[in-house]
């Protein structure tokens, strides 16, 4: 079993859809949970981060943690076309240890 | 603009070849990573640096080596390439109290080096 695992997608929506990407995981230890955006040929960039259970959100995006299911999601309102990208969730153990990544989904908001 | 550049963007290498890539923060930023990013196994640390003439290995660091004689420049080498190492590497650099540190001040990543080794 893979530590984070996420769906591949490509997910593909209507704007102004509510999106919802989610990750599992295997290793209960983990407490960091971050999400990030990358687009087309880029880098990735940071989008949100929380620490144990919980939700966060920022403007349109909301991040949850479940700890009990070992599950994390995060959801996107009045989705854009511009949010079109690869959504990676990522995770560590601790503050100083190595982040995990997922594989990503790919997310397509159709206008 | 300040941040994470790398350079070369594409780049295609026979097997057996050789190459570095550069990759150069504007930051002032300790810690350096290099990733690579291949299509279903996600984002996978090779080497990092924790300061100027540091450096540690990651998860994947075999057939690889760095060097980070100045603080603001982070190399990656491939001594004799493999079609293995075909892959999008990504850099990335951060300022924080500790390595892994992301949470409170972001890691900041370049835009990728594209690499085919035929």
């Amino acid at each position: 079993q893979k530590e984070v695992e996420q769906d591949p997608g490509p997910l593909s929506v209507p704007e102004g859809a509510i999106v919802s990407l989610n990750c599992t995981y295997s290793n209960s230890a983990f407490q960091y949970f971050m999400w990030y955006r990358q687009y087309s040929r880029k880098g990735p960039e940071l989008l949100m981060y929380t620490y144990s259970s919980g939700n966060k959100e920022d403007g349109r995006f909301t991040a949850q943690v479940d700890k009990s299911s070992k599950y994390i999601s995060l959801f996107i309102r009045d989705s854009q076309p511009s949010d079109s990208a690869t959504y990676l969730c990522a995770m560590s153990l601790n503050r100083d240890d190595k982040i995990i990544f997922g594989k990503g989904t790919r997310l397509h908001i159709l206008p | 603009n300040a941040g994470v550049t790398q350079t070369p963007k594409f780049r295609v290498l026979k097997t057996g070849q050789s190459m570095t890539l550069l990759c150069a923060q504007d930051m002032n930023h300790e810690y350096m990573y290099w990733y690579r990013q291949d299509p279903g196994m996600g984002l996978r640390l090779i080497h990092y640096s924790v300061g100027e003439g540091t450096t540690a290995k990651g998860e994947v660091p075999d057939g690889y080596n760095v060097s980070r004689l100045k603080k603001q420049n982070f190399l990656l080498g491939l001594e004799s390439a493999a079609p293995s190492q075909t892959s999008v590497y990504f850099c990335a650099s951060s300022q924080g109290d500790s390595l892994f540190s992301w949470r409170d001040t972001e890691a900041f990543f370049g835009q990728g080096t594209r690499l085919t080794v035929v």
